[in-house]
């Protein structure tokens, strides 16, 4: 089975702190991506990464950096957290052979709140 | 971006058919359109695919207009398992092989019993 995990499910965090979110693929797949989930708002891409040390901004990416060493790996930096981006992350990863189809399969998520 | 359109909530019996709409008038002749739905407390999981015909695998049927406009998700028998949020999703080409989703607000299916 493909697994995407994500380090913590729920985490709190303070005003002007800096969060890490990590997530790990064990599919050995070329695209990672990062979304947050809001009310209403439905899922928003913040960046993806389609090879390691390459990554492009989705269409929320202020306030978040990130970084892809492994391939395996693609983490979500917020420099200096703020309340609105308490959100729930979700991090998915796909391969790049697909048959068209190019699945992406989502981590479990992480809640996170900003206080 | 080509967009999605669904209704916000549906709600159906148990063992009985639904239907899903998704309105994509801006769709575009290379965008593939995908379903996923998301279980409380879970990642979204993927559920179906196409391009231009219809599509049927074990937990689907995907019926795509002939002007691919809009599209439907048919389930044949509801149960209280399928109780998620579905989403209709638009692929977008963009870079080779990054293959972007472009995420609507999905519908929320109440499955009763």
């Amino acid at each position: 089975d493909v697994k995407v995990t994500q380090s913590s499910r729920y985490l709190v965090k303070r005003t002007g702190e800096k969060v890490f979110l990590e997530c790990v693929q064990d599919m050995d797949h070329e695209n990672m991506f990062w979304y947050r989930q809001d009310p209403g708002l439905g899922l928003r891409l913040i960046y993806f990464s389609y090879d390691v040390k390459m990554k492009e901004k989705g269409d929320i990416p202020e306030g978040y950096s990130v970084s892809r060493e492994k391939k395996e790996r693609f983490s979500l930096i917020l420099e200096s957290a703020s309340t609105n981006q308490t959100s729930m992350y979700l991090c998915a990863s796909s391969s790049l052979a697909g048959g068209g189809n190019y699945e992406q399969y989502f981590g479990p998520g992480t809640r996170l709140t900003v206080t | 971006d080509a967009k999605t359109t669904q209704p916000n909530s549906m709600e159906s019996n148990e063992e009985e058919p639904v239907h899903l709409p998704c309105n994509h008038s801006t769709i575009s002749g290379t965008d593939y359109i995908h379903w996923y739905r998301q279980l409380p407390s879970q990642g979204p999981e993927y559920v179906i695919h196409g391009l231009t015909s219809n599509v049927n695998n074990r937990m689907a049927s995907l019926a795509i207009a002939e002007d691919r406009k809009s599209s439907t998700l048919i389930l044949h028998r509801a149960t209280l398992r399928d109780a998620a949020v579905y989403y209709c999703i638009l692929r977008d080409g963009g870079r080779s092989g990054t293959y972007k989703y472009i995420f609507g607000t999905g519908t929320r299916l109440k499955v009763l019993a």
